[in-house]
């Protein structure tokens, strides 16, 4: 089974702080994603990533910053946390070039900034 | 345009019965396809079935089903025999583009349906 872990389940940061958000698969994936997800919203996607070292935006980039170094892990920066950007995050792996197969999720971070 | 709508932000349904949750969706590319989640209280999102746009039958999974209609592009999710345990928020999901493209193909959601089902 595809593992994607997230550093954190519940996280609370200040405003102002730089806020790292860090996310690991364990499926040689080649994609891996970024959402945010807000009631009544959906998910919406902050950035993703073809593969290491490449990255793209998704619809809502500001204020977000990616890093992907290595294959497995895939990190989220919150330059400088604002407390419109307290909400779930949510990170996906899959295999590039697999249409029909579902992204793969991890549990979840519930950021807060105060 | 919402590429993904979801019409029903709460939905209720008795124990054992079935229910429907509403999906349609906005594309002009003539290859794409449909996912549906389910994210229980818990938070992780779990995948439920998936429909290609060639697909000629609806998909099926166990006891969740999709009605499929393409000309009134349209994905609806049944859950048959409903259980204490489908009460969750799902989520439609859609990818445009080709299986194949070696891109990342990233999935455009609606805003979800929250279902609780009754004892």
């Amino acid at each position: 089974d595809v593992k994607v872990t997230q550093s954190s389940r519940y996280l609370v940061k200040r405003t102002g702080e730089k806020v790292f958000l860090e996310c690991v698969q364990d499926m040689d994936h080649e994609n891996m994603f970024w959402y945010r997800q807000d009631p009544g919203l959906g998910l919406r996607l902050i950035y993703f990533s073809y593969d290491v070292k490449m990255k793209e935006k998704g619809d809502i980039p500001e204020g977000y910053s990616v890093s992907r170094e290595k294959k497995e892990r895939f990190s989220l920066i919150l330059e400088s946390a604002s407390t419109n950007q307290t909400s779930m995050y949510l990170c996906a792996s899959k295999r590039m070039g697999q249409g029909h197969q579902p992204q793969h999720f991890g549990d979840g971070t519930r950021l807060s900034i105060l | 345009a919402q590429k993904i709508t979801q019409t029903q932000p709460g939905m209720f349904v008795q124990e054992k019965e079935a229910v429907t949750l509403d999906c349609t969706y906005d594309t002009s590319d003539p290859s794409y396809g449909l996912f549906w989640y389910k994210q229980p209280s818990s938070g992780e999102m779990i995948f439920l079935i998936y429909q290609g746009s060639y697909d000629q039958q609806n998909a099926t999974e166990g006891r969740y089903s999709l009605n499929f209609q393409k000309a009134r592009k349209s994905a609806n999710l049944v859950i048959s025999a409903s259980q204490l345990g489908d009460s969750a928020m799902y989520f439609c999901a859609m990818r445009e583009g080709s299986i194949s493209s070696g891109s990342a193909r990233q999935l455009t959601f609606g805003s979800g349906t929250q279902l609780t089902v009754l004892p």
